[in-house]
């Protein structure tokens, strides 16, 4: 099984700041790489897709870029409605495996 | 607009088995698998197995091999997971995806409990 080991697993930043959360795969994976985002209660809402295509009606501020075994979500000027949890998902290859995710809070 | 519905929360005893649907609308169902992920309460999350419901063919992750059984209606375009011999461990939100991930369900709370 591919191993996704996401870092870091807390962050706190300031509304404003430019956030980056990083995914690692233990094998390539080409661009198969997702990145969603999960406040609580509520489904996982997809962001980034196949490492760099931003999904429709999702602020500009979010990219991601990388391939094969490193990849990274970026968010440019946090904004306090960002404050949730962050996992990537690789679906290159079953079974898919899941980053551990990443706590993001307001300092 | 692809969306996929699924059922509402379950309660279920435990030893015993409950099946959760997942309806598909906005694209043909037959021309991709879906999966079915795990979330346990505060938990990451674990892939479960995918059915192709053309052919009906499965995979399942080793883990839930003898836990989970998953099948496909074509005639209604609704994909299931049935969860067996229910423990504490069953406890989760368990969510239906498809075309590698663009597209979730919004997750089904099982709840083991006697």
């Amino acid at each position: 099984d591919i191993q996704m080991t996401q870092s870091p697993s807390f962050l706190s930043a300031s509304v404003g700041d430019r956030v980056t959360i990083n995914c690692k795969a233990s094998q390539n994976i080409n661009r198969y790489l997702n990145w969603y985002q999960q406040k609580l209660g509520e489904a996982p809402k997809l962001l980034i897709y196949n490492a760099n295509s931003l999904q429709t009606g999702i602020p500009s501020r979010f990219s991601g870029s990388g391939s094969g075994t490193d990849f990274t979500l970026t968010i440019s000027s946090l904004q306090p409605e960002d404050v949730a949890t962050y996992f990537c998902l690789q679906h290159n290859s079953w079974p898919w495996t899941f980053g551990g995710g990443t706590k993001l809070e307001l300092k | 607009e692809v969306q996929l519905q699924q059922s509402g929360p379950e309660v279920g005893r435990p030893g015993s088995s409950v099946k959760i649907s997942c309806k598909a609308s906005g694209y043909t169902f037959t021309d991709y698998v879906m999966n079915w992920v795990k979330q346990s309460p505060g938990q990451g999350l674990e892939w479960i197995g995918w059915i192709d419901p053309e052919y009906g063919s499965t995979d399942y992750a080793e883990k839930f091999k003898k836990k989970a059984t998953l099948t496909a209606d074509t005639s209604s375009s609704t994909a299931y997971i049935q969860l067996s011999s229910l423990t504490s461990e069953d406890t989760a939100t368990y969510f239906c995806a498809s075309q590698g991930g663009l597209y979730w369900g919004q997750g089904v709370m099982v709840t083991v409990s006697s």
